[in-house]
């Protein structure tokens, strides 16, 4: 078990672009979570996925910002018309939620983004 | 809704103590705690569990109380290699069988020889 996986570590982009992102998380986790962060500031969460249903979706999460998990496993991220706001460390976590009980969330590298 | 970390920064010297306090305004189904180091992805410490079970670290401990909706993390004897930002994580029921992980906006600590 490598963890959770995130690419590309860094991307930059032009403001007005697409970009997506990919998390692969634990194998065997069905929780996964999106958080977004900046300098000096914690995790913000974005939205989480209970295998590939979506269940929450912040409201920082503007129609720019849509995520997926088909089929339970990777998911991505996609930011259209990326603004210079965007510019931050967007984070994937997962973990295991059985009958109530689960395991802590484990984080990835995440995905630095810089919208110039 | 976030939950409110106190102190925002600590300085200790090796061998202090420190205490990192938690608290939310909604009832909490869970508290995680995590360690952040500069460009580097947060790391679990402990979680605490409503009912009293918590899972965690053998140098670090933590409590959970429920009715106030507060958590404390203990760190005793610190060394070098506790400084980081440390973040709570507090899992609240956000409806529709729905549990929402919301992050503080975390403690800076720094240990000093």
């Amino acid at each position: 078990d490598t963890g959770v996986s995130q690419n590309p570590r860094h991307k930059i982009t032009k403001r007005g672009q697409n970009v997506t992102f990919r998390c692969d998380p634990i194998s065997e986790h069905n929780r996964l979570y999106w958080y977004r962060q900046t300098l000096g500031q914690g995790p913000e969460f974005l939205t989480y996925f209970q295998n590939e249903a979506q269940l929450e979706k912040s409201r920082l999460l503007s129609d720019r910002f849509s995520a997926e998990r088909p089929k339970g496993s990777f998911s991505t991220l996609e930011i259209q018309r990326t603004e210079q706001g965007d510019s931050a460390m967007y984070l994937c976590a997962s973990s295991l939620v059985t009958g109530g009980r689960y395991t802590e969330a484990f984080f990835g590298q995440g995905t630095r983004l810089t919208v110039v | 809704q976030q939950p409110v970390q106190s102190p925002q920064a600590v300085i200790l010297r090796e061998g202090e103590d420190a205490v990192i306090n938690c608290s939310s305004s909604k009832a909490l189904y869970s508290v995680h705690w995590y360690r952040q180091k500069h460009g580097e992805a947060p790391v679990f410490l402990m979680i605490l569990l409503k009912g009293g079970e918590q899972k965690g670290h053998d140098k670090i401990s933590a409590s959970f109380n429920e009715k106030k909706q507060q958590s404390s993390l203990y760190l005793t004897a610190s060394q070098l290699s506790y400084s980081g930002t440390y973040f709570c994580g507090t899992e609240q029921y956000s409806g529709a069988g729905s549990y929402q992980l919301t992050f503080g906006k975390g403690t800076k600590l720094s240990v000093i020889p």
